[in-house]
């Protein structure tokens, strides 16, 4: 059960597109559509933006986006706007009823 | 409004035991899988513990497998994680969150929809 592999660090300027990484194994991200994605705020509650790999709950803006390929899933945020600038987090189901986390990456808007 | 409330954190001495409670409002808490989550100062999340809507399974990471106990009293709304054997490395802020199935046949959705704000663990002798 170890945890899943996300760059420390992304950034973009406002507007562009930038896409985060996650990557795990066969027995995680790569066996099962469970794959899902967190924005968190400093000293605040991760909030849930892609499930499912890429089904968006609702209320989550349309410019987040999430695919698999592989034993890799990324989160992609279009359009970039200084409120995007977070923590990020994927987590994957991982077999025999676990979860678990990516490490996070932070994103920067320049 | 839907919400989850964390209490029981604190400041604990190495190797004593300390009860986390989660109160949920606003949602059929006894039809609704729950997690715990936590999140050591500067880390990353780190799943913790699932049980289903009755209680009847609970599933754990294999990291605090034997230590923590999750539990809920749905007469009550709360759920609960026991954590025995305090660590330094348990300090932390740890979430309960809500999965948005039942967890019926242990068939969970493996995602959180719902979280609390979280209550703080402090290990220091």
């Amino acid at each position: 059960q170890s945890a899943l592999t996300q760059p420390p660090s992304a950034s973009g300027s406002p507007g562009q597109s930038v896409t985060l990484s996650c990557t795990g194994t066969s027995s995680d991200v790569g066996g099962y559509d469970f794959v899902s994605w967190y924005q968190q705020y400093p000293a605040k509650a991760p909030k849930v933006l892609i499930y499912e790999v890429t089904k968006r709950p609702s209320g989550v803006p349309d410019r987040f986006s999430g695919s698999k390929s592989g034993n890799t899933a990324s989160l992609t945020v279009s359009g970039l706007q200084a409120e995007d600038e977070a923590d990020y987090y994927c987590s994957s189901y991982a077999g025999n009823n676990k979860l678990v986390f990516g490490g996070g990456t932070k994103l920067t808007v320049l | 409004q839907v919400q989850l409330v964390e209490s029981g954190g604190g400041v604990v001495q190495p190797g004593r035991s300390l009860r986390l409670s989660c109160a949920g409002s606003g949602f059929i808490f006894s039809g609704s899988a729950m997690h715990w989550v936590r999140q050591a100062p500067g880390k990353g999340l780190e799943w913790l513990a699932v049980i289903s809507y009755d209680g009847s399974n609970r599933h754990y990471a294999d990291s605090v497998k034997g230590r923590f106990t999750i539990s809920r009293d749905n007469s009550k709304n709360t759920l609960y994680l026991q954590v025995s054997s305090l660590r330094r490395e348990d300090a932390a802020v740890y979430y309960c969150a809500r999965d948005p199935s039942s967890g019926f046949g242990e068939d969970y959705q493996f995602y959180m929809d719902v979280w609390g704000r979280g209550t703080t663990v402090t290990v220091s002798s």
